[in-house]
């Protein structure tokens, strides 16, 4: 199975801040990289798809980057409503799988 | 809109079997994979399987082999997750999701979830 790292696990930042959470695969997986945000107590939904692709509606200051191995998800100028936990999921290779999370604090 | 809406919660006991469903609407219900993943307490998000609507086909991920099933019933556009054997380690909200799009296969959108108690 293809292993997600994520890193850091947790962060806290401000708001207005800039941040950036890390996805790593233990294999490559080209650009079949998604990302997911869970706010408390509410159900996961899709940010960014296909490693840098916005879903639509989802704010322009989420942006997404990477190929290969290693790929970042950006968050410019932190909203209170970001305060959430974020997932990375490929879609290379059967069985699909999640990193362990990242939590941002707001 | 695209939904899916599923079931509500469940209390089992260890060794029980239990259903939840996920219902769509607002699309072509055989045309988009559906996948289940699973939340513990506390804990991050786990992919058990998916299901091709069209076919039946399923897939799953190794540690849910025998102990899931997944199935549907297209007359109603609905999918169905069966959990067997039910421990504590069962206790869990389960999701299902929509997969929306052939190629990279992400999940959009997902269901309100059902949470799966397994107590004594």
């Amino acid at each position: 199975d293809i292993q997600l790292t994520q890193s850091p696990s947790s962060l806290s930042a401000s708001v207005g801040d800039s941040v950036t959470i890390t996805c790593r695969a233990s294999q490559t997986i080209s650009n079949y990289l998604n990302w997911y945000q869970q706010r408390p107590g509410k159900v996961p939904h899709l940010l960014i798809y296909a490693a840098s692709s916005l879903q639509i509606g989802v704010p322009s200051r989420f942006s997404g980057s990477g190929s290969g191995r290693v790929f970042t998800l950006t968050i410019s100028s932190l909203q209170p409503e970001d305060f959430a936990t974020y997932y990375c999921q490929q879609s290379y290779m059967m069985p699909r799988t999640f990193g362990q999370g990242t939590k941002v604090d707001i | 809109q695209v939904q899916m809406v599923q079931s509500g919660g469940e209390v089992k006991k260890p060794g029980a079997s239990v259903t939840v469903s996920c219902k769509a609407s607002g699309y072509s219900f055989p045309d988009y994979y559906i996948h289940w993943v699973r939340q513990a307490p506390g804990q991050g998000l786990e992919w058990m399987g998916w299901i091709n609507p069209q076919s039946g086909g399923t897939t799953y991920a190794q540690k849910f082999q025998g102990k899931i099933s997944l199935t549907r019933d297209s007359s109603i556009s609905t999918a169905y997750l069966d959990l067997i054997s039910l421990t504590s380690d069962d206790t869990a909200i389960y999701y299902c999701a929509r997969d929306n799009d052939a190629r990279y296969n992400y999940l959009d959108p997902w269901g309100q979830g059902t949470l799966v108690t397994v107590s004594s």
